[in-house]
């Protein structure tokens, strides 16, 4: 598509329920990304997909947070058992994953807010 | 511990003024980004610097990276209401870790009144 495709865009759950994030990153980018963002904050990582290697999950908080893409293209972000202290808004970006002069260009999705009562 | 620190967190002023946002860091990057963000968008890129000392003018921006790229500033000219939004610096490939991942500052939110 022309651009990252996130949904839902808005999500309210209940403390202890499990929720799930789609992303649809640009056709052809073979990086995808997941960033947590708290309100007017700047963005945590979360988690790093590149082409076939191993994701690089090293910004997941706990053992409750999962994410897949399939296929090298859509990818879905799982938080089990859902806290208050989840709730953010969580972003989705793509990359082309070539690095032009040790440069990488990400783009965004709009984001998926989540409000966890 | 933040790795890369912006200040300041909030900025306000008026019209045709101007204003300087930092990002510092105790880690050399390979590369640094800067973003903006408006609300219920993600984050936009602005301009993307890799070589220390380099400098860069978009329009009434000017974006420079520091000798031993460590830090950067973001000079913004003539500031005007829609410059207003969450500006973030990004930098990439800080001891020796991967270029594809991205550590953001923490923002700074902007406010530009008429």
């Amino acid at each position: 598509g022309a651009g990252v495709s996130q949904s839902p865009s808005n999500k309210v759950t209940e403390k202890g329920k499990d929720v799930e994030l789609r992303c649809d990153p640009i056709s052809g980018h073979t990086a995808l990304y997941w960033y947590r963002q708290s309100l007017g904050q700047g963005l945590e990582f979360l988690i790093y997909f590149q082409g076939n290697s191993a994701p690089d999950k090293s910004g997941l908080p706990s053992d409750r947070f999962s994410a897949e893409r399939t296929g090298g293209s859509v990818s879905t972000l799982t938080i089990q058992r859902t806290q208050q202290e989840d709730s953010a808004v969580y972003l989705c970006a793509s990359s082309w994953g070539r690095f032009a002069s040790g440069a990488n260009v990400l783009t965004f999705g709009a984001g998926s807010r989540l409000t966890v009562l | 511990t933040q790795l890369l620190e912006q200040s300041p967190q909030f900025l306000s002023i008026q019209e045709g003024e101007n204003l300087t946002v930092y990002c510092n860091s105790s880690s050399v990057f390979s590369s640094l980004q800067w973003y903006r963000q408006e609300p219920g968008e993600g984050p936009v890129l602005l301009v993307t610097v890799v070589t220390g000392g380099e400098v860069k003018k978009l329009k009434r921006l000017t974006f420079q990276f520091g000798d031993a790229r460590k830090d950067s500033s973001l000079h913004i000219t003539a500031a005007q209401p829609g410059d207003t939004g969450l500006y973030l610096c990004a930098g990439a490939g800080a001891g020796g870790t991967s270029y594809g991942k991205l550590t953001f500052g923490q923002g700074t939110i902007l406010t530009v009144h008429p």
